[in-house]
């Protein structure tokens, strides 16, 4: 399944499926770019990050693509399973300004269906 | 465990009321983050410290809410004169800033405090 993450905050996936969501930044001198997932009554959790000088990162079932000619960031999710489920945000920031704020896009909720 | 901590989780008051929220943050980060989450929305930053100095501040953060890192370890958080618009998740997040180019690393978050004013 497939969605854009500010346009289209809901996404529905059977277990097992590859999940894609996809976030547009806002900020085209952000430089380091974060997904975080974030379950119900807990706060925001680390999944992957990128740096701008990349377009591709992977981690464990995880992989970040970057475009910064569109300024479109994507998280694919291997093997959806269950414990997937949650909100998943994309946040950019500066990583050498002289704080690290971030800056969260509105978030795309992934629900997995068994 | 040795994550970021808040303090209370859940807190209910009536408009007008005062309210404080305690952070307790990674022992060895020197960086901690304030942000507001409201429901269906990302968090939005409000203010950051480093060590005990607070080094910015969002607009969001009006004459109502001050926050203080005195010791440069936990921090608080008061809402003066609550209005039914505080109501929000109010988020910690600490990170280790890394000394001479003004980079941070991941940033930790708590499990927020959840304000809801009557």
């Amino acid at each position: 399944g497939e969605s854009v993450g500010l346009h289209l905050p809901t996404l529905s996936v059977q277990e097992g499926d590859n999940s894609i969501i996809n976030c547009a930044y806002s900020n085209s001198a952000s430089d380091y770019f974060i997904w975080y997932k974030q379950e119900s009554g807990k706060g925001p959790q680390f999944i992957i990050d990128i740096r701008s000088n990349m377009d591709k990162r992977q981690g464990q079932r995880v992989t970040v693509l970057l475009n910064k000619t569109v300024k479109h960031l994507s998280l694919q999710i291997a093997a959806t399973q269950p414990g997937d489920s949650a909100v998943y945000f994309c946040a950019e920031r500066f990583i050498y300004n002289q704080g690290g704020k971030l800056i969260f896009g509105q978030g795309t909720e992934l629900s997995v269906k068994p | 465990d040795t994550g970021v901590s808040q303090d209370p989780r859940h807190k209910i008051t009536k408009r007008g009321q005062n309210v404080t929220f305690r952070c307790d943050p990674i022992s060895e980060h020197n960086r901690l983050y304030w942000y507001r989450q409201t429901l269906g929305q990302g968090p939005e930053f409000l203010t950051y410290f480093q060590n005990e100095a607070q080094l910015e501040k969002s607009r969001l953060l009006s004459d109502r809410f001050s926050a203080e890192r005195p010791k440069g370890s936990f921090s608080t958080l008061e809402i003066q004169r609550t209005e039914q618009g505080d109501s929000a998740m109010y988020l910690c997040a600490s990170s280790l800033a890394w000394a001479g180019q003004g980079g941070d690393g991941e940033q930790f978050f708590g499990p927020g405090t959840r304000l809801t004013v009557l």
